[in-house]
């Protein structure tokens, strides 16, 4: 799967957007881009992913660039609740047992 | 909402017990998944398992770990010999489509101290 690069902390005003950047330079063709968050040491959670197109859901958007190299997740009103490490990956589809390959991720501070 | 659920919450052993942690994932999931987080690290693969067989595992994922899904519903990681680097947060996961790009859910997870 292809590497990934983020920055390993930003901060957010509460009621802010924040936008979490990703690079991803060699991503293959198949490969999707997926966007977790583990808040404080619970169990990593899943937020929004895609392959070419921008994806909206109730919690984030994924905007992925047109050569697919690089991508931001937003949120659109950071709450305090969102202070979390927040983790990009990549990963191929269409292979049964195939895992995430967590990297460090971003850690996001909301703050007041 | 449906969740994976994780038992026990924080279990203490003595090195060189055997351990076992159990998850139920989520009904209607097909895919199962153990990870880990030792202290202040990064989340780590263990193994995937579907269809009753491993179909994936990591190099951490030694002769001393085993998985089993004994009664279809819940899925085990069992530790035979337990170490002191043993000591991690051990996540659960499950997920249900077969085109292999949904996503995973994870449990709050088990946290494993050895002494």
């Amino acid at each position: 799967d292809a590497k990934t690069t983020q920055p390993p902390s930003m901060d957010c005003a509460e009621g802010r957007a924040a936008n979490l950047p990703c690079n991803h330079s060699t991503i293959s063709g198949n490969e999707y881009v997926y966007w977790y968050r583990q808040i404080h040491s619970q169990g990593p959670q899943y937020i929004i992913h895609g392959l070419k197109n921008n994806e909206t859901n109730e919690m984030a958007s994924l905007i992925i660039t047109e050569d697919r190299k690089s991508s931001t997740l937003i949120l659109p009103h950071a709450t305090l609740r969102d202070t979390a490490v927040y983790y990009c990956i990549v990963r191929v589809g269409g292979n049964a047992g195939n895992m995430l390959t967590f990297g460090g991720g971003t850690r996001l501070m909301v703050k007041p | 909402e449906p969740e994976v659920t994780q038992t026990p919450s924080h279990q203490v052993t003595q090195m060189g017990q055997e351990v076992i942690l159990r998850c139920v994932p989520i009904s209607n999931h097909l895919y199962f998944y153990w990870y880990r987080q030792i202290l202040g690290q990064k989340v780590e693969f263990l193994v995937s398992f579907y269809n009753n067989e491993i179909s994936e595992k990591s190099e951490i994922f030694d002769d001393q770990f085993s998985v089993e899904r004994p009664d279809g519903s819940n899925f085990t990681l069992k530790i035979r010999s337990t170490k002191l680097e043993d000591s991690a947060m051990y996540f659960c996961a499950s997920r249900w489509d077969r085109t292999n790009t949904g996503e995973l859910f994870f449990g709050e997870g088990s946290r494993l101290t050895v002494l």
